[in-house]
């Protein structure tokens, strides 16, 4: 158990909709990520927070959006959903604070996936 | 751009035998790498890392080798149990920046 906690595991919808997945890091993690796998491709890094505000974006598409709350739990909004959006869906977190011009993020602690698929 | 490539998707080993996953990498700039294993329906695990002022890291069965030079490090696994069936993934990053992940390779041992 990684100590990071996602929800829904699995989540059926139709083209056009919009679902929000929820992460909660390990307790004390200040990093949130999210990630993408599609079928037989790799993680793809989409969006990370650090203490509530976004610190670096990768491939998120503009139907897709993300925050962080106080509480530091992430959400991971999609929209219009489209049948390529059907993916597992990962969050990780980090224990590592960040330093400006420091080592980055390591080790990353992943929760189970969201499965989403789009019918 | 596929900055970690990992060109085998698949690898059969014999168990107790050696395992050898592959891991290619493009960024010069990189110079911290992991390897992550992952089971059917779980979230993706941490398993070992070496920094690029090491050529080698070792964690009891696992140990993981860096050629800079090459950019390319390997994962080996000895010796290879059944429950080391699983898809493993590597992963790099430098400074601050996220970590990049290769597509993986799904190793299977076999009995």
């Amino acid at each position: 158990d990684s100590g990071v906690t996602q929800t829904p595991k699995h989540l059926i919808t139709a083209t056009g909709q919009r679902v929000t997945l929820r992460c909660s890091p390990r307790s004390g993690d200040l990093s949130v990520y999210w990630y993408q796998q599609s079928l037989d491709q790799g993680l793809q890094f989409l969006i990370q927070y650090y203490n509530g505000e976004e610190r670096a974006k990768g491939n998120i598409l503009e139907r897709f959006s993300a925050q962080q709350f106080p509480d530091l739990h992430s959400e991971l909004n999609l929209s219009s959903l489209e049948l390529g959006d059907s993916a597992l869906y990962f969050c990780a977190s980090s224990d590592r604070v960040e330093i400006a011009g420091g080592p980055g993020e390591r080790e990353l602690f992943f929760g189970e996936g969201s499965r989403l698929t789009v019918l | 751009d596929q900055q970690v490539k990992q060109n085998s998707p698949s690898l059969s080993v014999q168990e107790g035998r050696i395992s050898i996953l592959n891991c290619d990498y493009t960024n010069s700039m990189f110079d911290y790498f992991l390897w992550y294993k992952k089971y059917p329906a779980e979230g993706p695990t941490f398993l070992i890392s070496i920094s690029s002022i090491k050529d080698k890291n070792e964690d009891g069965r696992f140990t993981v080798f860096l050629n800079k030079s090459a950019k390319h490090l390997s994962l080996h696994i000895v010796p290879s149990q059944p429950g080391d069936s699983a898809v493993y993934f590597c992963a790099s990053n430098f400074g601050n920046e996220k970590l990049t992940f290769g597509t993986g390779t799904r190793l299977t041992i076999i009995p």
